[in-house]
This record gives C-alpha cells, structure tokens and sequence, in this order.
C-alpha cells in the first residue's frame, strides 16, 4: 500500500525558504507511472495546487507561484521536494504532496486526479 | 485558468436524505479526443486531507459507498449523496485537471440538520 509523507520546518522566518520533503512508502517513484504534486491549504481556506514533476525531471507549476517555486525528485530516496523562497505570513499552510497530477504509459502521458494524499503538515511563516 | 465554483456554499441535509452539490466550470473540461470530463471529487473531514471519492466526473473510487455519485459534463457537474450519514459530514471539493494548474473549488461544508 503506497503512503505519502511529508517531513520538514514547522516554522520559517519571512523572507526565508521553505523546504519539505515527501517520502513515498510501499510503492517505487522510479516506475515512471505518475506525477507528483504539492498542494496546500491555508487555515479554513480551498486548496492550492502548487505544481507536479515526473521521474524523467518534467515539471509544471502553477503560473501565480512559478518564480518562487522549485519542485526536484530524488529517486535514490524514493522522495521528491518542494522549494518555495521568500515566503510570508501568506505561505503559511497545510502543505500536502501527493500522487496524481499526471499518469504515464509506455504510449503517452495524461492530466490525472489525485489519489493519494500525504497527511499534510503545517508550516507557518513568522519572525 | 479555470475556475471552479460551487453551489452551495454550505448545506444542512437531515439524515437518510438527500444531499447535492453543484460544480461549474468557467471552461469546457469535455476532452474530445477520449469523451472524458476531467473533473474530481474530494471530501475532506476535520484535521485530514482529502480523500479522492469521483474521478472522471462520475467513476467512484474504490472503497466509495455506492451512495455517492457524479454525474454532469462539460461546465456543469453535481456530486450527490443518495441517503445521507452521519460520517458524511465534510468539505467536499471539486477539482478539474483538465488543464494546469489545476484548480479546485472554493468547498461545500455539509452538516447534519
């Protein structure tokens, strides 16, 4: 059973980079099958997708946080990450990765739900 | 980008009722090169993330009780609940994958009246 993860600072001074990870368990991000994402959600706010990458290293983000955001795959580690710089009060969020975004076959590869959800974890942006 | 509105913004629905939850998109999200409407739906309780319960505007998940169904195309989507429980309450969430970014809508809080 494939599960989800995310790990990293609960807090991040303004200004600073937020970095986190996501472990993926029970199942290889090296097959190639899917595409990962970051998502977040603001306290009592709607969801944010942030961006999706591939193992192949192909990524898309979401054009309102493009500058800011860098999303990597580690494969080694079965892990893939999410950078977002100079956050403020505003970046403070549920941050969720999860699977979907995107699914492959040998053939091609199409836009894709989302089916499996990391728990999420709170970062909050403050001196 | 597409945006994803719903209707209504809450809903109080008495329990074995019926509950329904309208999903407009500000574009078509009908791909017409496999007839399929890009649209999900997500329900998330308190303190949890959200849980995939429509994917193709009205293919249930695995592990979905048949109560729940999707129906609706190209702008215009329902989820809804055929006999309401208790453990249904929640936000649900459309979202369209059709194209990036993804975009989801604002929520519907469900409540027991």
């Amino acid at each position: 059973q494939v599960q989800l993860q995310e790990s990293g600072p609960g807090l991040v001074k303004p200004s600073q980079t937020l970095s986190l990870i996501c472990t993926v368990s029970g199942g290889s991000i090296s097959s190639g099958t899917y595409y990962w994402s970051w998502i977040r959600q603001p306290a009592g706010k709607g969801l944010e997708w942030f961006g999706r990458i591939h193992t192949s290293g192909t990524t898309d983000y979401n054009p309102s946080l493009k500058s800011r955001v860098t999303i990597s795959v580690d494969t080694s580690k079965n892990q893939f990450s999410l950078k977002l710089s100079s956050v403020t009060a505003a970046d403070t969020a549920v941050y969720y990765c999860a699977r979907g975004g995107g699914y492959c076959s040998s053939a091609s590869c199409w836009n894709w739900y989302f089916d499996l959800w990391g728990r999420g974890t709170l970062v909050t942006v403050s001196s | 980008d597409i945006v994803m509105t719903q209707s209504p913004d809450s809903l109080a629905v008495s329990l074995g009722e019926r509950a329904a939850i309208n999903c407009k998109s500000s574009q078509n999200v009908l791909y017409s090169s496999d007839n399929k409407n890009y649209l999900a739906w997500y329900q998330q309780k308190p303190g949890q993330p959200p849980k995939l319960l429509i994917y193709w505007a009205s293919t249930r998940e695995s592990g979905v009780p048949d109560r729940f169904s999707g129906s609706g195309s190209g702008t215009d989507f329902t989820l809804t609940i055929s006999s309401l429980q208790a453990g249904d309450v929640a936000v649900y969430y459309c979202q369209q994958y059709y194209s990036t970014p993804y975009t989801f809508g604002q929520g519907t809080k469900l409540e027991i009246k």
